[in-house]
């Protein structure tokens, strides 16, 4: 079946630095590929997303490219802050003609950002 | 805009209760899913409906749970006979059906600890 895999965490990083998440999945068929943030006790929220090969999703600095070659969505960001730290997500969705969307994720990737 | 909706965002229960969670989704939105995410893992697709009717339950489902949207509208999931093992965030989500129809968007969740 479906699945996701996220590199462990935690990733701990100082402020301004560069960082990488990665992701890769398995799929039947071309899904579509997400990044979600979770905040300490709180819901999932949508960060970016891709619904095709070489597209690139973005939002509020961070960044995936969607690579079909190498199955991967790798989320990247710059210049992290504090206010970055949260787990963060990579899952995949079938493709629409599938007749709904069910979300298969990865583990998550605690991020941590020190001042 | 009003995201959303999950009550209550914690309970705490004794092995054996049973529980209720309340979903409101988003307005417009005519897909609703409800997922479980235990400590450490990523959330796991339990059920799926479309308008009122639930058309995809996972095995993850077992006969103690029963969820229903008998209006189209809100929904709510229930758990007979709570174990220890039920303790986790349940986390309601809703989408279109058409259009950025594969967008999923996460209310905050419904934490059960069962003691």
């Amino acid at each position: 079946g479906d699945s996701v895999t996220q590199m462990e965490g935690p990733v701990t990083l100082s402020e301004e630095a560069f960082l990488t998440i990665n992701c890769t999945y398995t799929a039947t068929g071309y899904p579509s590929l997400f990044w979600y943030v979770q905040y300490p006790g709180e819901g999932l929220q949508l960060l970016l997303k891709a619904t095709k090969a070489d597209d690139k999703g973005s939002n509020k600095g961070f960044e995936a490219t969607y690579r079909k070659e190498t199955t991967s969505f790798h989320l990247e960001k710059g210049s992290v802050q504090v206010s970055d730290s949260a787990v963060y997500f990579c899952a995949l969705s079938g493709p629409k003609n599938t007749g709904f969307q069910k979300l298969v994720f990865g583990t998550g990737t605690r991020l941590l950002v020190s001042p | 805009d009003t995201g959303v909706s999950q009550n209550p965002r914690h309970k705490i229960t004794k092995r054996g209760q049973n529980v209720t969670f309340r979903c409101d989704p988003i307005s417009e939105h005519n897909r609703l899913y409800w997922y479980r995410q235990t400590l450490g893992q990523g959330p796991e697709f339990l059920t799926y409906f479309q308008n009122e009717a639930q058309l995809e339950k996972s095995r993850l489902l077992s006969d103690r749970f029963s969820a229903e949207r008998p209006k189209g509208s809100f929904s709510t999931l229930e758990i007979q006979r709570t174990e220890q093992g039920d303790s986790a965030m349940y986390l309601c989500a809703s989408s279109e059906s058409q259009g950025r129809g594969n967008t999923i968007y996460f209310g905050e969740g419904s934490w059960l600890t069962v003691v």
